[in-house]
């Protein structure tokens, strides 16, 4: 059985670096073509894919936040991390972490979903 | 990036009606799209794949058709347990793209 779950500080000031941390079970990341992917969504808007990992380390990022976004995994441990750096308040949202099948082979879609972790972003 | 455009935006329809949802994207995607059903408070859940790949345990009322620039997401004899918000997300470039989402009420 699948399952991620998200977890974050809740709340941060502007300029500050949000880490979120996805712990999972039922599948291994070191698995060929499986990869953790991160999706954020403002309060009652759409969603917005940020960025994805797999087994040997490959990375994808969203180039309109790529300059402030790390993923990084401890495949040991069934663990992937993002940092965004200098956020801001449009940063506020719920992010979720998410599996996908096919990464490697290019069929990045969304299988298992956590339940999403919501963070906020204010002075 | 690709732009996933959806409609329409809001809908509203009876029990038993057949639902249509429309999502074009700006450029060729080759069929690499997945339709998402998420409900109020809840995360979203994989429906269809591959643009018309039913994932296991989605119920067979769903279905995907489509391809190039044009898909749609169907939905025959709506339940009220299908009240959701749906997305559309291509995956053939980076970066990967939703739609804006159609918000599927009861009538």
């Amino acid at each position: 059985q699948v399952t991620l779950k998200e977890s974050g500080p809740g709340i941060l000031q502007p300029s500050q670096t949000l880490s979120l941390t996805c712990s999972f079970s039922g599948f291994l990341l070191s698995a060929s073509s499986v990869g953790v992917g991160w999706i954020r969504q403002p309060s009652g808007k759409g969603l917005e894919w940020l960025a994805t990992i797999g087994w040997e380390d490959v990375k994808h990022y969203n180039p309109s936040l790529k300059s402030r976004l790390t993923i990084s995994k401890d495949t040991s441990n069934n663990q992937v991390f993002l940092k965004i750096t200098s956020v801001d308040t449009a940063d506020t949202g719920t992010y979720y972490c998410a599996h996908s099948a096919g990464y490697y082979d290019g069929y990045d879609y969304f299988d298992y979903w956590g339940q999403g972790v919501m963070v906020t972003v204010s002075s | 990036d690709i732009r996933m455009t959806q409609s329409p935006a809001s809908l509203s329809a009876s029990l038993g009606e057949t639902v249509n949802i429309e999502c074009l994207a700006s450029e060729d995607i080759y069929s690499d799209l997945a339709w998402y059903q998420q409900k109020p408070g809840k995360s979203p859940q994989l429906l269809i794949y591959n643009a018309n790949s039913l994932q296991n345990g989605v119920p067979s009322r769903f279905s995907g058709s489509g391809s190039g620039t044009q898909y749609s997401l169907k939905i025959n004899s709506l339940q009220s347990e299908d009240v959701a918000t749906y997305f559309c997300q291509q995956y053939n470039n980076y970066p990967r793209t939703f739609g804006g989402g159609t918000k599927l009420e009861l009538k």
